[in-house]
């Protein structure tokens, strides 16, 4: 079963506005790590947080952490047209396993 | 620095044919995996290797099989190919273990099985 599972499905907002997406899993992680998919291509690494990091920022993306909670989100902010994509996020399968495995995605739509 | 090459990126084929999906990168990593896409599926992994001449089987690895003779090389071939098989193939490496480094992935292989 999928380690990693994305809210909300599915996220339309305007230039400008922030983005936040949300991702909840199971078991214990090592690490989490968030990709972009842009239709057609394959996925691009974003960010790569470890479990005894509570906050990670690149450029206008922000990721948290909670491991208490099992989740994590990824914050976009300013958004632009060019940061319409799906948003992943993967983690570890537990156990020390060396699998990653994916949520399904959230489909970001930023309208200029 | 080419990265991960995937080929070919479109292919179609008939149920029982086989085929090898070619998988290549040039950035010397020891992991390699190969993952499908399926609309409102995600990413599901088929095979994962952590170096030349090891392999393990991923969350979905009936009716594929890998092999690792390079560094560089990761094929996936379809024994029998069979309708449920029609996906986007995503292959992959990284540095390191899988959870433990940014994976780099190529631009997939689009397969339809009729």
């Amino acid at each position: 079963s999928q380690q990693g599972e994305e809210d909300p499905q599915a996220l339309s907002i305007q230039e400008g506005e922030n983005a936040t997406m949300n991702c909840s899993y199971k078991t214990s992680i090592n690490n989490l790590q968030w990709y972009r998919q842009n239709s057609g291509r394959g996925l691009v690494h974003l960010i790569l947080i470890r479990s005894n990091e509570r906050e990670k920022h690149s450029g206008r993306l922000r990721v948290t952490l909670d491991t208490s909670k099992k989740s994590s989100s990824l914050l976009i902010t300013a958004s632009r047209a060019a940061d319409t994509a799906s948003y992943f996020c993967a983690t570890d399968a537990g156990g020390g396993s060396e699998k990653l495995v994916f949520g399904k995605g959230t489909k970001l739509t930023v309208n200029p | 620095n080419a990265g991960v090459t995937q080929t070919p990126k479109f292919q179609v084929l008939k149920t029982g044919q086989s085929m090898t999906l070619q998988c290549a990168q040039d950035m010397n990593h020891e992991y390699m995996s190969w993952y499908r896409q399926d609309p409102g599926m995600g990413l599901r992994l088929i095979h994962y290797s952590v170096g030349a001449g090891i392999t393990d089987q991923g969350e979905v690895p009936n009716g594929y099989n890998v092999s690792r003779s390079t560094t560089e090389d990761f094929p996936l071939r379809l024994l029998s190919a069979a309708p449920s098989q029609t996906s986007v193939y995503f292959c992959a490496s990284s540095s390191a273990g899988g959870p433990n480094s940014p994976l780099h992935f190529g631009n997939g292989t689009r397969l339809t099985v009729t």
